[in-house]
């Protein structure tokens, strides 16, 4: 199993730009996330999925867009990149049970920079 | 407004000896627990966790104790070896509210030297 990659590693971005910051997991987990973390702080969570077609929104979703059409892919669509963007962003995933919190297995993360 | 909170940013032990990183948090709500520890360039990986109808979990090396009242846990890493030189982040959850959203302090860099 690979668990969570992601993909690009880096990314360097003109202000205005967009781009998808891709996530997939091979472990059939229902539930998906994606955190940013910004120099000297915590992961904060932007959007997360807890199953194929169902979305919804984190402490920080300003900005950003998601889809789940699939239970293996999330990606994570910034559009319209402002400096305030620039961060690393992680993807997880876990099984996925309802009324508790079960381990989540993040990806190797992206280094985002919006010039 | 920080629900969890790891007051200490940096933490420096030698080898052999105990680790202790703290994590305070407060939402009373908050029932489950969990420890990552975050090595450069990667993600961060699963370490330990706690529910909060336990005040003491252990595995190997590492030890996690809660203490409701005072919402405070730490982890205890004993013996500390160069390889658990990393950043530690305490993690937090509403579980029995369905929430599967984790909210995480600012992390703890341990060093363990030679």
């Amino acid at each position: 199993n690979a668990g969570v990659t992601q993909t690009p590693k880096f990314r360097i971005l003109k202000i205005g730009q967009s781009m998808t910051l891709q996530c997939a997991q091979d472990m059939n987990h229902n539930y998906m996330y994606w955190y940013r973390q910004d120099p000297g702080m915590g992961l904060k969570l932007i959007y997360y999925s807890v199953g194929a077609g169902i979305t919804d929104k984190g402490e920080v979703p300003n900005g950003y867009n998601v889809s789940r059409s699939t239970t293996e892919d999330f990606p994570l669509r910034l559009e319209l990149a402002a400096p305030s963007q620039t961060s690393v962003y992680f993807c997880a995933s876990s099984y996925g049970l309802a009324g508790h919190t079960d381990t989540q297995y993040f990806g190797p993360g992206t280094r985002l920079t919006v010039l | 407004d920080q629900q969890v909170k790891q007051n200490s940013p940096s933490l420096s032990v030698q080898e052999g000896r105990i680790s202790i990183l703290n994590c305070d948090y407060t939402n009373s709500m908050f029932d489950y627990f969990l420890w990552y520890k975050k090595y450069p360039a990667e993600g961060p990986t699963f370490l330990i966790s706690i529910s909060s109808i336990k005040d003491k979990n252990e595995d190997g090396r590492f030890t996690v104790f809660l203490n409701k009242s005072a919402k405070h846990l730490s982890l205890h890493i004993v013996p500390s070896q160069p390889g658990d030189s990393a950043v530690y982040f305490c993690a937090a959850s509403e579980a029995q509210g369905g929430s599967e959203k984790l909210v995480f302090g600012k992390g703890t860099k341990l060093t363990v030297n030679p």
